[in-house]
């Protein structure tokens, strides 16, 4: 597709156990960013990848959270033992350019819900 | 740190009425801002940017905003909102030197009554 796609859109688990997110962003796109976003609050940097690789991870809260982009497109974040607090919609971002500040395309975001 | 704020977490308005949708970051050096848009059930979208250059600024969709540095203030304007603007407003800030790290505000949600 055109658009910036991730999926799940909604994931229900349980307390302690492992997920994984999946994004695809627009062809070309060679940055990809994840944040998150709790009720009631703006979206919250998590992560940024220039090609394969994290170039800031400075903003993923805790070691339970790590995320991947082994071929510079399709990344995914993973969650392990996951918490209540972790409750969140992430989003992810794809652009084609970070340095010169041009536009940054979002998913539609993956809703986590912990139980 | 860099934080922006959102001063108005709802703003109610009549169909064809003016808006200003507030926001204000903290900062001292040069920074870069931003204005997204969540319509329901989508992706942030961009609405328009501040980079350098003339301080008003146009975006999509009719809007417009206006950088004061002296306030540190980059209040979003429409001088005549529809129905299909009913959305979620973000306002965001980067850093120079970390300018693909976007700080949001909270949000605004822009009601638009008929």
């Amino acid at each position: 597709g055109a658009g910036v796609s991730q999926t799940p859109s909604n994931k229900v688990t349980e307390k302690g156990k492992y997920v994984e997110l999946r994004c695809d962003p627009i062809s070309g796109h060679t940055a990809l960013y994840w944040y998150r976003q709790s009720l009631g609050q703006g979206p919250e940097f998590l992560i940024y990848f220039q090609g394969t690789g994290a170039a800031d991870d400075s903003g993923l809260p805790n070691d339970r959270f790590f995320a991947v982009r082994p071929e510079g497109s399709v990344s995914t974040l993973k969650i392990q033992r996951t918490e209540r607090g972790d409750s969140a919609v992430y989003l992810c971002a794809s652009s084609a350019d970070p340095t010169n500040t041009g536009e940054l395309f979002f998913g539609e975001g993956s809703r986590l819900t912990v139980l | 740190a860099q934080s922006v704020t959102q001063l108005d977490s709802q703003v109610p308005v009549f169909e064809e009425a003016p808006v200003e949708l507030r926001c204000n970051y903290s900062s001292s050096v040069s920074v870069y801002l931003f204005w997204y848009v969540q319509y329901p059930n989508q992706g942030l979208q961009l609405l328009l940017k501040y980079l350098s250059g003339s301080t008003l600024v146009k975006g999509i969709n009719g809007f417009e905003a206006e950088f004061n540095k002296s306030q540190t203030s980059f209040h979003l304007r429409k001088p005549s909102v529809h129905i299909s603007d009913t959305a979620e407003y973000f306002c965001a800030a980067t850093k120079g030197g970390s300018n693909y790290k976007l700080t949001f505000g909270k949000g605004t949600l822009l009601t638009v009554n008929p």
